[in-house]
């Protein structure tokens, strides 16, 4: 079985420049989340989408950040301008159903931003 | 939000039994207990999850107290390849309302020796 798809798995920016990244999740999974990791902290919820819908984005600073899951399967995750502060790994994961089931998580894309 | 408390590093000899104590004081009725294992450069991995008594798989066991305030993961016989950092998470694991179960801490960092 194919695990959680990530591209780039590298990005290196300027700060106030755009990014992309994208993920496709473990086929068959409903749930898909983006997660924030920064260097020495635990990864930190962005947004999770149930099918195409969103959850929960409480923590997404929306003013910068966006994500979308067009047809309940790949996404994608934009930072629209890009602060040195955003530089992390960020990691999608996705689990059969949400509440309670193992998450599956990808190899993540560490962004630098300069 | 039931928040958790782990130490933040432990060191162990190759072939010991590794115990990992994780708080839990606050934890609900509707609360699961879930551990995730990260290596370096990688997503984290599902490890185990369990409500009380005690959980066993092929990789590790979960002991839980009747109080369900703290649980102890359990790494049987470690290996150098053991070493990474350990999530342990608390959570409402049947609505998902708000991200509670999605709320990693900053981890116990294992290291083993050889």
């Amino acid at each position: 079985e194919a695990g959680v798809a990530q591209s780039p798995r590298y990005k290196i920016i300027e700060k106030r420049q755009s990014v992309a990244f994208w993920c496709n999740p473990i086929s068959g999974h409903a749930t898909l989340y983006w997660y924030q990791q920064i260097l020495g902290q635990g990864p930190k919820l962005l947004i999770q989408f149930q099918n195409n819908g969103v959850v929960d984005d409480s923590q997404l600073p929306k003013d910068r950040f966006s994500a979308e899951r067009l047809k309940g399967v790949d996404s994608t995750l934009k930072i629209q301008p890009a602060k040195l502060e955003d530089s992390a790994v960020y990691l999608c994961a996705s689990s059969l159903e949400q509440g309670g089931n193992e998450q599956f998580f990808g190899p993540g894309t560490r962004l630098t931003v300069l | 939000l039931a928040k958790t408390t782990q130490p933040i590093s432990m060191d162990s000899y190759e072939g010991q039994e590794v115990n990992i104590t994780c708080s839990h004081n606050n934890i609900a009725t509707n609360d699961y207990i879930t551990w995730y294992q990260q290596f370096p450069s990688q997503g984290p991995r599902f490890i185990i999850q369990g409500y009380k008594t005690k959980v066993t798989n092929e990789v590790a066991s979960l002991f839980i107290p009747a109080d369900r305030k703290s649980s102890t993961l359990s790494l049987p016989r470690v290996s150098l390849s053991d070493t990474a950092v350990y999530y342990c998470l608390v959570g409402d694991m049947v609505s998902n309302f708000g991200n509670e179960k999605l709320t990693f801490g900053t981890g116990t960092r294992l290291t083993i020796i050889p």
